[in-house]
């Protein structure tokens, strides 16, 4: 069974820097790319980052490019973002998923339960 | 970047009838589409990809179609279940990957 369970949310003062964590299980984690997606309260879906599934290519949306840093780590089945210089805006329920292929054109097939990350002085 | 638009907002469906939910996407896609249900303090779950493929245990119940710039979702007959919001993504031309702002489907 694919689990991803995230952490590493909580409440930031704007300027501040969060680091979350998703750790896998139940499928070969080495072998997918891996997503963050983010829903802010009342909100739809955005996506955040991709990256493929050995960590050498990582993308990001307009919205955190040069804030955010995706990683991974295959030996740990865990995937990271590092979130520096944050926003209010950034408020939100914070999704790790996984990518249905190694590289691009990925749809999201499993998903954790999210972790919130508030924004505010 | 592709811009996803669903239509309705809200759809009122009474329980066993069917529904129908749209999405059409501002270039062509080659049925890099999926849709994907969220209930209330959930995480979304895969529904559809490649337009009309259902994922995995998802009932029968669930289509996709479409092609180009229109797609469609459509639910047979309404399970009490059913009742949530429903987001379509194009991954086809990407970054970014992007969403409709969803269709919130109620019951009448």
């Amino acid at each position: 069974e694919v689990q991803l369970s995230e952490s590493g949310g909580g409440m930031v003062q704007p300027g501040g820097s969060l680091r979350l964590s998703c750790a896998a299980s139940g499928f070969t984690f080495s072998a997918y790319a891996m997503n963050w997606v983010r829903q802010a309260p009342g909100k739809g879906l955005e996506w955040v980052s991709v990256v493929n599934h050995s960590g050498v290519r990582t993308y990001y949306a307009d919205s955190v490019k040069g804030r955010f840093t995706i990683s991974r780590d295959n030996s740990k089945n865990t995937l990271y973002l590092q979130m520096n210089s944050l926003r209010a805006e950034d408020t939100a329920a914070y999704y790790c998923a996984k990518g249905s292929t190694t590289d691009g054109y990925n749809c999201f097939d499993y998903w954790g339960q999210g972790t919130l990350v508030t924004v505010s002085s | 970047e592709i811009v996803m638009t669903q239509s309705p907002a809200t759809l009122s469906v009474s329980p066993g009838e069917r529904a129908t939910l749209s999405c059409r996407a501002s270039q062509t896609l080659s049925r890099n589409l999926a849709w994907y249900q969220q209930k209330p303090g959930q995480a979304p779950r895969l529904l559809i990809y490649g337009a009309s493929t259902r994922a995995t245990g998802v009932p029968a119940r669930f289509s996709g179609s479409g092609s180009g710039t229109e797609f469609t979702l459509t639910i047979s007959s309404l399970q009490s279940e059913d009742f949530a919001v429903y987001y379509c993504q194009q991954y086809d031309n990407w970054p970014p990957y992007t969403f409709g702002q969803g269709t919130k489907l109620e019951i009448k």
